[in-house]
């Protein structure tokens, strides 16, 4: 059984370009959560999707980011005019929900962006 | 006010002892879930350990286990015979029931944990 897999691992942009990350969770897990993590803390929720809908964006989320599932499988999360504080590891995460039930999320290992 | 404490920026133990990584958490929910992850260097979450509010035993996982205090909103994690492997950041996670509707992680700063021979 594949893992949760994110590419780029690593981008390197510059300030006011736009960058684009592809997540592909554990096949047939419905949810599909993104978070940012800066250096020294811990990850923050930013959005999660079951299947194709975006249930829930964080306030964090701001207009520059947007986030898709278009057909409940792997999504994207796209940042415009990039700033120097999006600088941070961009973890994707999925899980098998059930209602009631246990519901674990399982990582990737990330997408290191620097904003130049 | 902070929904995850961990008050341990670092520790270090020695190979084959035990060590205890120490959480605090708040909540107003009676449901909730409580989740221990390891970070290595190289950055992905590796999931450890779970444990619900409404578990009336402490979780177990292989060298793993948790030790829920409810009344005291604790949920330590603690590791026995460390390994060299085992050096790594551990993050404590929350997720609260809100309605069954908000299953979003809160992730407290972490403990970054050296194991030494």
């Amino acid at each position: 059984d594949t893992g949760v897999s994110q590419d780029p691992r690593h981008k390197i942009t510059k300030r006011g370009q736009n960058v684009t990350f592809r997540c592909d969770p554990i096949s047939e897990h419905n949810r599909l959560y993104w978070y940012r993590q800066t250096l020294g803390q811990g990850p923050e929720f930013l959005t999660y999707f079951q299947n194709e809908a975006q249930l829930e964006k964080s306030r964090l989320l701001s207009d520059r980011f947007s986030a898709e599932r278009p057909k409940g499988s792997f999504s994207t999360l796209e940042i415009q005019r990039t700033e120097q504080g999006d600088s941070a590891m961009y973890l994707c995460a999925s899980s098998p929900w059930t209602s009631g039930g246990q519901e674990t999320q399982y990582f990737g290992p990330g997408t290191r962006l620097l904003v130049l | 006010a902070q929904k995850i404490t961990q008050t341990q920026p670092g520790m270090f133990v020695q190979e084959k002892e035990a060590v205890t990584l120490d959480c605090t958490y708040d909540t107003s929910d009676q449901s909730y879930g409580l989740f221990w992850y390891k970070q290595p260097s190289s950055g992905e979450m590796i999931f450890l350990i779970y444990q619900g509010s409404y578990d009336e035993q402490n979780a177990t996982e292989g060298r793993y286990s948790l030790n829920f205090q409810k009344a005291r909103k604790s949920a330590n994690l603690v590791i026995s015979a460390s390994q060299l492997g085992d050096s790594a950041m551990y993050f404590c996670a929350m997720r609260e029931a809100k309605g069954g509707t908000a299953s979003k992680l809160t992730f407290g700063t972490g403990t970054r944990l050296q194991v030494t021979l």
